[in-house]
């Protein structure tokens, strides 16, 4: 599975938009991207996926470059519970793994008043 | 609400002992599970693929002999830390496959051995 490199950390003002980038420069042609994120002391939540379309759901925005070697998890409003740390993880979309997910350092996200 | 539960949510041991931790998936089967281990300030690292009905697979530099896995029911896996020591301190956490190829994770185990 292709690498991932996110910065350490980010602050965003609550109600802002939360921009969180993501580099895989080594992503395959059939390698998803996916984010979770993971609350203090909770396991790690699904929040997003795609390919190389754009993606939304209720939680966020999943914005893929053309060239798919980057993308943008975007919360439109963030509020003090999005404070998290945020996994962008690349990786064949079912496959034999049976879906295991290797996780980076991740971006910790703290959403300040 | 949850779909995966693990139980218990925070066990604390002496040296020496031996802990059982459960994953279950809540109305659905999960033929395979995964076991990660996080460290303080750390990000999740995966151990081992639980599978149905035959042997864990265990990552590189997980002692399988160390840290048993049954998955014995399509509902339920467990990890057992055998002869606990400090350093196997940690907070373990367990996720289940769903049909749509993401993960369910269950709101971890914290471990503490004395």
């Amino acid at each position: 599975d292709a690498k991932t490199t996110q910065p350490p950390s980010m602050d965003c003002a609550e109600g802002r938009a939360a921009n969180l980038p993501c580099n895989h420069s080594t992503i395959s042609g059939n390698e998803y991207v996916y984010w979770y994120r993971q609350i203090h002391s909770q396991g790690p939540q699904y929040i997003i996926h795609g390919l190389k379309n754009n993606e939304t759901n209720e939680m966020a925005s999943l914005i893929i470059t053309e060239d798919r070697k980057s993308s943008t998890l975007i919360l439109p409003h963030a509020t003090l519970r999005d404070t998290a740390v945020y996994y962008c993880i690349v990786r064949v979309a079912g496959g034999n793994q049976g879906g295991k997910l290797i996780f980076g350092q991740g971006t910790e996200l703290s959403v300040k008043p | 609400g949850a779909v995966v539960s693990q139980h218990p949510s925070r066990v604390i041991c002496k040296s020496g002992t031996s802990v059982k931790i459960e994953c279950r998936s809540l109305d659905f089967q999960a033929t395979t599970m995964f076991w990660y281990r996080q460290f303080p300030k750390q990000s999740l690292m995966l151990m081992a693929t639980s599978n149905e009905g035959s042997k864990a697979t265990y990552e590189q530099g997980v002692e399988k002999d160390k840290f048993l896995i049954n998955h014995a029911s399509l509902t339920l896996s467990t990890l057992t830390v055998t002869s606990a020591h400090p350093e196997d301190s940690s907070f373990y956490i367990c996720s289940a496959p769903n049909p749509t190829d993401t993960q369910y994770f269950g709101p971890g185990t914290r471990l503490t051995v004395l």
